[in-house]
């Protein structure tokens, strides 16, 4: 059963840069043909899809984040990454890190617990 | 980019009822339309996927149809742990986007 862990500083300074890590669990990164996607829930609003990026690297973004993000993958530590530059407010959210599934239309079938980020000085 | 509408944006509704959520894609999506709940402070639950194919362990009271550019999600017989806000999301480019959710509330 694979688990998804989120990690990282729960409190973000402004114009500093948000850094997440996924730790994945009960399966292996570089094995099977899935991508590994960021998702935020902005509190009283909706899913935004951030990005993903599959085993080999290569990454997909959100067009209206694209100039500020950057999602990467450490196959050996079973790990993928966010960062988020220059953040303000409007990035205060949960983020969730989640597998996307080709096969099934590239649902995204495991999620991980979520992590709160506050932007605040 | 591809823009997903959901209609409507909140629905008050009885348990037992049938209600239906509406999808509509900016473009030609065919079937990469998947459906989402999530219930306050909880993950998002995958319901459905390839805009009607049933996830595992997602009750039979749930459906999907539709292609192109008009999806519905069908819940034929509302329980009370329906109650949630449901999100659709279209996977067909490689720019995924997410309608802006249906929050179900009870009537």
């Amino acid at each position: 059963q694979v688990q998804l862990q989120e990690s990282g500083p729960g409190l973000v300074k402004p114009s500093q840069t948000l850094s997440l890590t996924c730790s994945v669990s009960g399966g292996s990164l570089s094995s099977g043909p899935f991508y590994w996607t960021w998702i935020r829930l902005p509190a009283g609003k909706g899913l935004v899809w951030i990005g993903r990026v599959s085993a080999d690297g290569s990454a997909n973004y959100n067009p209206s984040l694209k100039s500020r993000v950057t999602i990467s993958i450490d196959t050996s530590k079973n790990q993928f990454s966010l960062n988020l530059n220059s953040v303000t407010a409007a990035d205060q959210a949960v983020y969730y890190c989640v597998r996307s599934w080709p096969r099934h239309h590239h649902a995204l079938d495991v999620w991980g617990q979520g992590t709160t980020v506050t932007v605040s000085s | 980019d591809i823009q997903m509408t959901q209609s409507p944006s909140s629905l008050s509704a009885s348990v037992g009822d049938r209600v239906a959520i509406t999808c509509r894609a900016s473009q030609n999506i065919s079937k990469y339309l998947n459906w989402y709940q999530q219930k306050p402070g909880t993950v998002p639950d995958l319901l459905i996927y390839g805009a009607s194919t049933l996830q595992n362990g997602v009750p039979s009271r749930f459906g999907g149809s539709g292609s192109g550019t008009h999806f519905t999600l069908t819940i034929s017989s509302l329980q009370p742990d329906d109650f949630a806000t449901y999100y659709c999301q279209q996977t067909y480019s490689d720019l995924h986007s997410f309608g802006q959710g249906t929050k179900l509330e009870i009537k």
